[in-house]
């Protein structure tokens, strides 16, 4: 089965400042990809940037960006010129690549990311 | 552009009623999902459906719940005796357009509160 970790319950940044959320997984999986999902106060699931295992070349989504370390198992999300509209919970997110039917996603506990005026 | 929407918004039931949550996916979408959020913890998987059955199921996903497609837009879930525990978010999730199967778009979810 696989995990994902988010080892920073709460997390806060100014505003124009960037931040960088953790994330790491554990799997025997060689093909999967990688998500980070946004979740603002009105508890709305936002799909922020995704990965492919295979792609070398780290994702970027305008000001999101993830470092991704797939020997590590490690997949992070820099947020460049935090905006006030950026505080939310900020779900990682796995799912194997089989070829089949399922896409089934595996949910870290998540991060609250505060952004300060 | 598409969305997928969830009604109602927020649903208030007794303990051993049943209840059935509706999501109408992404139009073109072949694939869809429910998860659940209880307050404070983590989104948890519940089942994925596609071609008309279910692909996979968690242990959450007992015998009290099941899952339909009764026309080509909507999407259910029915909890048949709920209980206190069942208590959650309920989200809806559709992917697979033809080029991001993989790709998972979730709808504003439903509150069931059950007391």
């Amino acid at each position: 089965a696989q995990t994902v970790t988010q080892s920073q319950p709460e997390m806060s940044v100014q505003e124009a400042e960037t931040v960088t959320l953790s994330c790491t997984y554990d799997t025997s999986e060689n093909n999967y990809y990688l998500f980070w999902y946004k979740q603002p106060p009105s508890r709305q699931m936002i799909l922020v940037i995704r990965q492919e295992a295979y792609k070398q070349q780290n994702a970027t989504e305008n000001r999101f960006s993830v470092n991704f370390q797939k020997a590590a198992k490690s997949f992070s999300l820099k947020i460049s010129d935090s905006q006030l509209g950026d505080t939310a919970m900020y779900f990682c997110a796995f799912m194997k690549s089989d070829g089949g039917s399922n896409y089934k996603l595996t949910f870290g506990k998540g991060t609250l990311l505060t952004v300060n005026p | 552009e598409p969305e997928v929407t969830q009604t109602p918004s927020h649903q208030v039931t007794q303990m051993g009623q049943e209840v059935i949550l509706r999501c109408v996916p992404i139009s073109n979408h072949l694939y869809f999902y429910w998860y659940r959020q209880i307050l404070g913890q983590k989104v948890e998987f519940l089942v994925s459906f596609y071609n008309n059955e279910i692909s996979e199921k968690s242990e959450i996903f007992d015998d009290q719940f099941s899952v339909e497609r009764p026309d080509g837009s909507n999407f259910t879930l029915k909890i048949r005796s709920t209980k206190l525990e069942d208590s959650a978010m309920y989200f809806c999730a559709s992917s697979g357009g033809l080029q991001l199967p993989y790709e998972q778009y979730f709808g504003p979810g439903t509150r069931l509160t059950v007391t």
